[in-house]
């Protein structure tokens, strides 16, 4: 089936500086990929929709120059969080979509900021 | 638009029991449904999903949900709970076709008790 891959599994930096989180669909081709942030004991936040070859469409209230998305290529999306703060710590997934009801989730990425 | 509700952010089984997680659903548009679990520091799983197809949708490891319409639910059962089964789950809506997004619950924490 579908697989996406999603790295680092977690992640710990400093404040003030940047990290890139990678989402790779293993087998198939993904032209849309979303972005998930869920803080301890909450649901998941929508983000923000990467399509590939075109600016991400961002969330209400999500800062796009905060979080760059980055959409290359059908198999790779990338978030950056800009100069990270301890408030950014937080669970971060990605999804795509493998098809009209299908939706293959990574891993997650534990991002701390310390 | 699309939203979920997820009745009960903790829910106690004991081992063998019925396990019932609740989820109502908001949709201007005929929803495609589905129901995630989520283990800690992990990504989410499909348990299942309802697509406008057969309302009892059977899903993996014994799971399976039943769309009502006229209730406007989509409650998650399975007959005996395991003590793998201790997970959180949640409950999303999508409108379906291409790029469209997930809206996700709140969540259910489930607890199996020995």
């Amino acid at each position: 089936g579908a697989v996406v891959s999603q790295h680092p599994s977690w992640v710990i930096c400093k404040s003030g500086t940047s990290v890139k989180i990678e989402c790779r669909s293993l087998d198939f081709q993904a032209t849309t990929m979303f972005w998930y942030r869920q803080f301890p004991k909450q649901s998941l936040m929508l983000m923000a929709t990467s399509n590939e070859g075109s600016k991400a469409t961002y969330e209400q209230g999500v800062e796009k120059d905060k979080f760059l998305i980055n959409h290359a290529s059908l198999t790779l999306s990338t978030l950056t969080v800009t100069s990270a703060h301890p408030e950014d710590s937080s669970f971060y997934i990605c999804s795509a979509k493998t098809g009209n009801y299908g939706y293959t989730f990574g891993s997650g990425t534990r991002l701390t900021v310390v | 638009a699309q939203s979920v509700t997820q009745l009960g952010s903790h829910v106690s089984v004991s081992e063998g029991a019925l396990v019932l997680l609740r989820c109502n659903y908001s949709s201007s548009v005929p929803p495609y449904l589905f129901w995630y679990v989520q283990y800690p520091n992990q990504g989410l799983q499909l348990l299942l999903k309802y697509t406008s197809a057969a309302t009892l949708v059977k899903g993996i490891n014994g799971f399976e949900a039943e769309f009502k319409k006229s209730e406007t639910s989509f409650h998650l059962t399975k007959p005996s709970a395991h003590m793998s089964d201790a997970a959180e789950y949640f409950c999303a809506v999508t409108k379906g076709g291409t790029g469209n997004q997930f809206y996700f619950g709140t969540g259910t924490s489930l607890t199996v008790i020995p």
